[in-house]
């Protein structure tokens, strides 16, 4: 147990679906990270915020849509994804900036049908 | 260049040998440099994290930096069949260091 929770742990959705993945962390972090995993390459940074401010969008897709209302919960929105969207979706948190020691959740893979 | 560059492996050593792997990084101003481990199906969890040029060891873990080479290593001392995992490397980056950029990953196999 991290402090960082991920629920759905698993979701397959349709092409035409609209879903949401939940990240609570009760680490007292102020900064929360979406990372990206597919099979055989390094994890991808998708977004971060602190302090509830998105301070990072690394050219992700517009289909994927990112909220962060406190900080403690962070959603990432999901709405007509494409098969090769399918991958492992890491929710991570940290305490501020700099020598920021990230620590993630379990993860919710992602199958996109 | 990538920015974070790891060997994908396997590193396949015997059980109680000494593992050793590495990691080369792109920015200079880097300051922070982790080592996750993550087991298959699994998320990365923290193994060490290190600031300061030379050695760092935390049980039969040692992480090495030399930030004029640009270089992180982990050495893994009495390898057990249990420490067979992906190893990740992280660098922080980002304007205010508030992000970390992961290599691709070794993959370690310990052979009992």
């Amino acid at each position: 147990e991290t402090g960082v929770t991920q629920t759905p742990r698993h979701l397959v959705m349709g092409m035409t679906n609209k879903k949401s993945l939940k990240c609570e962390q009760h680490l007292g972090h102020n900064a929360m990270y979406w990372y990206k995993q597919s099979a055989k390459k390094p994890l991808e940074l998708m977004f971060v915020y602190s302090l509830e401010e998105r301070v990072e969008n690394n050219s992700v897709p517009s289909r994927f849509s990112p909220e962060c209302p406190n900080s403690s919960h962070l959603f990432l929105h999901l709405h007509t994804l494409q098969p090769e969207d399918s991958a492992l979706y890491l929710c991570a948190s940290s305490q501020g900036r700099g020598r920021n020691t990230i620590y993630f959740g379990e993860g919710s893979w992602l199958t996109v049908v | 260049q990538k920015e974070v560059e790891q060997n994908s492996g396997p590193l396949s050593v015997p059980e109680g040998a000494i593992a050793s792997l590495n990691c080369t990084y792109s920015d200079r101003g880097s300051q922070s440099f982790f080592w996750y481990r993550q087991y298959s199906g699994k998320s990365p969890e923290l193994i060490m994290s290190i600031y300061s040029n030379g050695d760092k060891e935390d049980g039969r873990f040692t992480a090495q930096l030399n930030k004029a080479s640009q270089y992180v290593s982990l050495l893994i001392r009495d390898s057990q069949p249990s420490d067979s995992a992906t190893y990740l490397c992280a660098v922080n980056a980002g304007e205010y260091g508030n992000k970390l950029v992961f290599g691709a990953g070794t993959i370690l196999r310990v052979k009992s």
